[in-house]
């Protein structure tokens, strides 16, 4: 059973264009979605995060939106640069001080960025 | 403030074979994620360590086991290898000050582990 579904497996935009990936949740427990960025021969990296009490939070070109009623939630990557090229993460957890804590990994969406 | 480091980078074992996988977490953090990735996929939680105890497993057969030291760095042992265990070994840290918690886990390069 697969939890966090996300789509695209793979991207393609060119430099300077928004780049979206989705994500859609099954738990309604889950209280905890971070993305995570991964480059080749790395570990994951957090790029950004978001609790349910809020729909959207930005840092720098990168937004999250997060639409509860859905189980959804998305990152956007404005003004995409070839440097973005990597492989994204979404993920989820209950974040409820002790009685769970896993994250919970979609499959990843490459993203190549086109200078 | 170093990250989190993880020995050996590559591994090659054998079917039937034992292998012990090592990590140390960020300075300050007491809690220790190890994570499964097959070539393609998402990471998969295997366990979690807090405070030198088991705090939670996946769905990972008891053959996955693990400690953590009292200076918080950690083991993952994996005995009797199959082929399906090749895969990226991903240990996380993450600061824990009330209690366990998954708020930004910090993870490390991975060790490459081939079962042949």
């Amino acid at each position: 059973q697969q939890q966090v579904k996300q789509s695209p497996q793979s991207l393609i935009v060119q430099k300077g264009g928004i780049s979206i990936i989705n994500c859609a949740y099954e738990n309604t427990a889950f209280d905890y979605f971070p993305w995570y960025q991964q480059f080749p021969g790395k570990g994951p990296a957090l790029l950004i995060a978001i609790r349910p009490d809020v729909s959207e939070k930005k840092e720098g070109r990168f937004t999250i939106s997060f639409n509860k009623s859905a189980k959804q939630f998305s990152l956007h990557i404005m003004d995409s640069q070839p440097g973005d090229s990597a492989t994204y993460f979404c993920a989820a957890s209950i974040d409820s001080g002790g009685s769970n804590y896993k994250l919970t990994f979609g499959k990843g969406t490459l993203l190549t960025v086109n200078p | 403030e170093t990250g989190v480091t993880q020995s050996p980078t590559h591994l090659i074992k054998t079917r039937g074979q034992q292998v012990t996988l090592r990590c140390s977490s960020q300075s300050g953090h007491n809690t220790v994620s190890w994570y499964q990735q097959a070539l393609g996929q998402g990471p998969q939680f295997i366990f979690q360590y807090y405070r030198e105890e088991e705090n939670g497993r996946g769905n990972f057969p008891p053959r996955f086991s693990g400690l953590q030291f009292p200076n918080y760095s950690s083991e993952l042992n994996v005995n009797a290898l199959e082929l399906d265990d090749s895969a990226l070994y991903l240990c996380a840290s993450s600061p824990q000050i009330a209690g366990p918690s998954t708020d930004t886990q910090y993870f490390g390069p991975g060790t490459r582990l081939t079962v042949l």
